[in-house]
């Protein structure tokens, strides 16, 4: 696509749920990465794919937040366990390759509500 | 620990004015980027400097990178109200390169 295509835009869920969260990245981009972004703070950094290296999950809080991305394409983060704190826009961005030199394209994010 | 720290955290100014906004960091890096938010929605990258340089201009942004205080200036020129928005620095540090370091971000109005 033109873009980078987040799903569903909004997402209100019970604590305790789980939910998944999905990104289309870019068409031919091979850099995947997850940020959080709580209400008027910075982004955190969650996770990142590139290619077929195995990924860097460094950013991510606990072991309830999981992510794939198959076929180098589309990606999955999964928060398990919801929990309210984990309340947030969730913001996904491709970039052609993996740093240097290359700006990220992100897209319009995904605001979860955990009530 | 956050990378970048953009001063100030919020901007007011008069529609045909000038805005500056810094940004600092601790880190060596590869290269330092730009960003505008609207809506605390979707990023939009603006501008990126490399290390070696030393300034760089696209329209009426106009950015600076000074690696040996570690920071960096973004300035808007004859600012509009549609310019109201967020705006993040981020960096990419050679120890860990590949993906970028947000700062907090500077608010900035525009008043028409």
């Amino acid at each position: 696509g033109a873009g980078v295509s987040q799903s569903p835009s909004n997402k209100v869920t019970e604590k305790g749920k789980d939910v998944e969260l999905r990104c289309d990245p870019i068409s031919g981009h091979t850099a995947l990465y997850w940020y959080r972004q709580s209400l008027g703070q910075g982004l955190e950094f969650l996770i990142y794919f590139q290619g077929n290296s195995a990924p860097d999950k460094s950013g991510l809080p606990s072991d309830r937040f999981s992510a794939e991305r198959t076929g180098g394409s589309v990606s999955t983060l999964t928060i398990q366990r919801t929990q309210q704190e984990d309340s947030a826009v969730y913001l996904c961005a491709s970039s052609y390759r993996q740093g240097a030199n290359y700006g990220y394209t992100f897209g319009s994010g995904t605001r979860l509500t955990v009530v | 620990s956050q990378q970048g720290e953009e001063d100030p955290q919020a901007l007011s100014i008069q529609e045909g004015e000038n805005a500056t906004m810094n940004c600092s960091y601790k880190t060596s890096i590869n290269n330092l980027q730009w960003y505008r938010q609207n809506s605390g929605r979707g990023l939009v990258h603006l501008i990126l400097i490399r290390s070696n340089e030393r300034e760089k201009h696209s329209g009426r942004l106009r950015v600076t990178l000074d690696t040996s205080k570690k920071s960096s200036s973004l300035l808007i020129t004859a600012s509009r109200a549609a310019d109201t928005a967020s705006y993040f620095c981020a960096t990419d540090r050679r120890s860990n390169t590949g993906k970028l370091i947000f700062g907090q971000g500077t608010t900035l109005q525009v008043k028409p």
